[in-house]
């Protein structure tokens, strides 16, 4: 059926390095993705999206790769700072509503 | 306007009683969400109005559940007769456009724990 999943539950990176948050979709006609970071006891937190005719987006210390062949798209994050840490959801826009995977938790080792 | 809020934030109830919840989008935004998320998991949608109409809802919305939002600007969403496994945050979330292409702001949940 159609999902949006991770490949990986939890990240460890040291702080500084660069993180990488994978997710894989299956419906072949969606057309716009967006990844959230989500802190504990708080709500999702828009970080950047990405519309299907492009193949890469970068922001302030992130960038969205999407891969349409193989229906991936992934999440980098520049020197991974503490503040980091949180789970990171890829979520995929059909229209009306939207469908979360399951989430990465990144933890940032000082 | 300081985004999508949610009250209250926790609520603690019995099993069988009904317990409601209030969600202010920000400002203008003609569509808002109703999401419910499990620890661990992502959110889950629930249903969606597009001003004061219901569009649509999942199949995770039982007839226990009732979802308003009767001026098209704040909504309620209203559990009757709770049991433990609506223990849950739940998430409200707004958008501004029409179109497809369009993140949600979500507000900070209220957390549901039914004893």
């Amino acid at each position: 059926g159609e999902s949006v999943g991770l490949h990986l539950p939890t990240l460890s990176v040291q702080e500084g390095d660069n993180s990488i948050i994978n997710c894989a979709y299956s419906n072949s006609a969606s057309d716009y993705f967006i990844w959230y970071k989500q802190e504990s006891g708080k709500g999702p937190q828009f970080i950047i999206d990405i519309r299907s005719n492009m193949d890469k987006r970068q922001g302030q210390r992130v960038t969205v790769l999407l891969n349409k062949t193989v229906k991936h798209l992934s999440l980098q994050i520049a020197a991974t700072q503490p503040g980091d840490s949180a789970v990171y959801f890829c979520a995929e826009n059909r229209g009306n509503d939207m469908r979360f995977g399951a989430g990465t938790r990144l933890t940032v080792k000082p | 306007d300081t985004g999508v809020s949610q009250d209250p934030r926790h609520k603690i109830t019995k099993r069988g009683q009904n317990v409601t919840f209030r969600c202010d989008p920000i400002s203008e935004h003609n569509r808002l969400y109703w999401y419910r998320q499990t620890l661990g998991q992502g959110p889950e949608f629930l249903t969606y109005f597009q001003n004061e109409a219901q569009l649509e809802k999942s199949r995770l919305l039982s007839d226990r559940f009732s979802a308003e939002r009767p001026k098209g600007s704040f909504s309620t969403l209203e559990i009757q007769r709770t049991e433990q496994g609506d223990s849950a945050m739940y998430l409200c979330a707004s958008s501004p456009a029409q179109g497809r292409s369009t993140e949600a702001f979500f507000g900070q949940g209220t957390r549901l724990t039914v004893v």
